[in-house]
């Protein structure tokens, strides 16, 4: 079975400009969260999507967003990119039964801001 | 509010020593789950173990074994007859029983020394 895979691995924008990243889950994993990882802040859950609805959502400013499709594939975004948003963003994916599942991560993606 | 504190930065030993990772956790949840997780120089988060709060039993699966005790908040994890690939960060983790949100520990480095 293959496991999470996030496109594209490492990104590099400028300050100012937006980025988009994709998550395909595992298959028949209908939940997917997002987590940033930064050697400050440390990992950090910014949201989970289920059937294309956000479920939960962390602390983070309105600059990142994201969305799951029909087929449970996920993007994260961010608009205005800062400095401070250069990090490792990782994707999880749950498949989702009445109790909880484990969080099976993705390898993510690297994004450095300039 | 859920908080994971690793309080050991970094453990260094030589091959086939035993290694044993502190984690202290806090919540006020009275069901919810406990994971560990190891993040190689790769980057990807790779699932370890999990464990739920209502089951104290302790476990040994091959090279890992874990000490959960509720009474003291910790969830204690060795690797015994440590390897060089054993080399990696070593994340705590806490989510609630139908919560997919994890909060992690700030990670503890292990370097195992040929």
């Amino acid at each position: 079975k293959a496991g999470v895979t996030q496109t594209p691995r490492y990104l590099i924008k400028t300050r100012g400009q937006q980025v988009t990243l994709s998550c395909s889950p595992i298959s028949g994993h209908r939940s997917v969260s997002w987590y940033q990882q930064t050697p400050g802040q440390g990992l950090q859950f910014l949201f989970e999507y289920f059937s294309e609805t956000q479920r939960n959502k962390g602390n983070f400013p309105g600059r990142f967003s994201g969305r799951q499709f029909s087929n449970s594939r996920s993007e994260m975004n961010v608009s205005t990119l800062e400095l401070g948003d250069s990090a490792l963003y990782l994707c999880a994916s749950i498949r989702d039964s009445l109790l909880t599942d484990t969080q099976y991560f993705g390898p993510g993606t690297r994004l450095t801001v300039l | 509010a859920q908080k994971v504190t690793q309080a050991q930065t970094e453990i260094s030993v030589v091959e086939k020593e035993d290694v044993t990772l502190d984690c202290v956790y806090e919540t006020r949840d009275t069901t919810y789950y406990l994971f560990w997780y190891k993040q190689p120089p790769s980057g990807e988060l790779v699932f370890l173990i999990r464990r739920n709060s209502f089951d104290e039993q302790n476990e040994i699966s091959g090279r890992y074994s874990w000490n959960f005790q509720k009474s003291t908040s910790s969830f204690n994890f060795t690797i015994t007859a440590s390897q060089v690939v054993d080399s990696a960060v070593y994340f705590c983790a806490l989510s609630g029983l139908n919560d997919y949100k994890l909060s992690f520990g700030a990670g503890t480095t292990v370097t195992v020394r040929a």
